[in-house]
C-alpha cells in the first residue's frame, strides 16, 4: 500500500541530546514537509522540499534541520538548540507544488523531552 | 498575511444529526484553496474536502460539504448525518497560489457525537 510512514511513534529524549524522525513516502511525491503540532494548536510549518537536495526554511526552521537525498526519504533533526521540542510531528507529502494538491500526512511521532 | 480562524473549541452533536464547523480566513489574495482535515485521537490527519476559490459551487464528500462564502470570507464544513466515529479534531486550512503553497491551519474544533 502507498502511504507515508514515520518511526518512531514514541520518542523520547535527554535534554541537550539531537534526534532524528524518520520519514518515508512511496507515493512518488516530489515535495515533502515538516509540521510541528502543539496541545491546541494547528500545524505549523518547519521545513519543506520540493525536490531531491533542495530545501528550504518555513515558519519555526530554528532548531531544526533536514536532508533530502532521496526522493522517498525527508528526516528531520532536532537539535539541542530547539529550545522546547516537546511536541507531535507530522510530515506530509504532495505530487508537486504548483497546484492545489492536497498533502497526505504520515501518522506522526510524538517527542518528549525529559 | 494569511489566517485562519476557528472559533469553535468544541462541539457536541448528538448521532445522526447535522453540524456545522465554522471557519474563516483572512487574505487579499484572489486565488486560494481551502482544505479541511480531520484528525482522530490517533494523530494522523486525514484530507476531507477542498475548494477552490474560483469554483462556483460548494464543494461535497460524501457526508461533507463544504459551504463556500466567498465575500464573507468562510468556509464552513458541514457533516450531515453524524456517527460516533466523527469525534475527532478538525482543522480548516489555507493554501495560496502564489509562491510555495504552504498551508496555514487553524487552530482547530474538537466534536464529540453522542449516541
Amino acid at each position: 500500500d502507498g502511504g507515508i510512514t514515520q518511526s518512531p511513534k514514541y520518542l523520547f529524549r535527554k535534554e541537550g541530546q539531537n534526534v532524528t524522525l524518520s520519514c518515508e513516502q512511496n507515493l512518488n511525491h516530489d515535495a515533502m514537509y515538516w509540521y510541528r503540532q502543539d496541545p491546541g494548536q494547528g500545524l505549523r510549518l518547519i521545513y519543506y522540499s520540493q525536490i531531491v537536495n533542495d530545501f528550504q526554511k518555513g515558519d519555526i526552521a530554528e532548531g531544526y534541520s533536514v536532508s533530502r537525498e532521496k526522493k522517498e526519504s525527508f528526516p528531520l533533526t532536532v537539535t539541542s538548540a530547539q529550545k522546547n521540542p516537546t511536541a507531535f510531528y507530522l510530515c506530509a507529502s504532495s505530487i508537486r507544488t504548483s497546484e492545489y494538491n492536497e498533502q497526505f500526512f504520515g501518522p506522526g511521532t510524538r517527542l518528549t523531552v525529559l | 498575511a494569511q489566517k485562519i480562524t476557528q472559533t469553535q473549541p468544541g462541539m457536541f452533536v448528538q448521532e445522526k444529526e447535522a453540524v456545522t464547523l465554522d471557519c474563516t480566513y483572512d487574505t487579499s489574495d484572489q486565488s486560494y484553496g481551502l482544505f479541511w482535515y480531520k484528525q482522530p485521537s490517533s494523530g494522523e490527519m486525514i484530507f476531507l474536502i477542498y475548494q477552490g476559490s474560483y469554483d462556483e459551487q460548494n464543494a461535497t464528500e460524501g457526508r461533507y460539504s463544504l459551504n463556500f462564502q466567498k465575500a464573507r470570507k468562510s468556509a464552513n464544513l458541514v457533516i450531515s448525518a453524524s456517527q460516533l466515529g466523527d469525534s475527532a479534531m478538525y482543522f480548516c486550512a489555507m493554501i495560496m497560489a502564489r509562491g510555495f503553497q504552504k498551508l496555514v491551519f487553524g487552530t482547530g474544533t474538537r466534536l464529540l457525537v453522542s449516541p
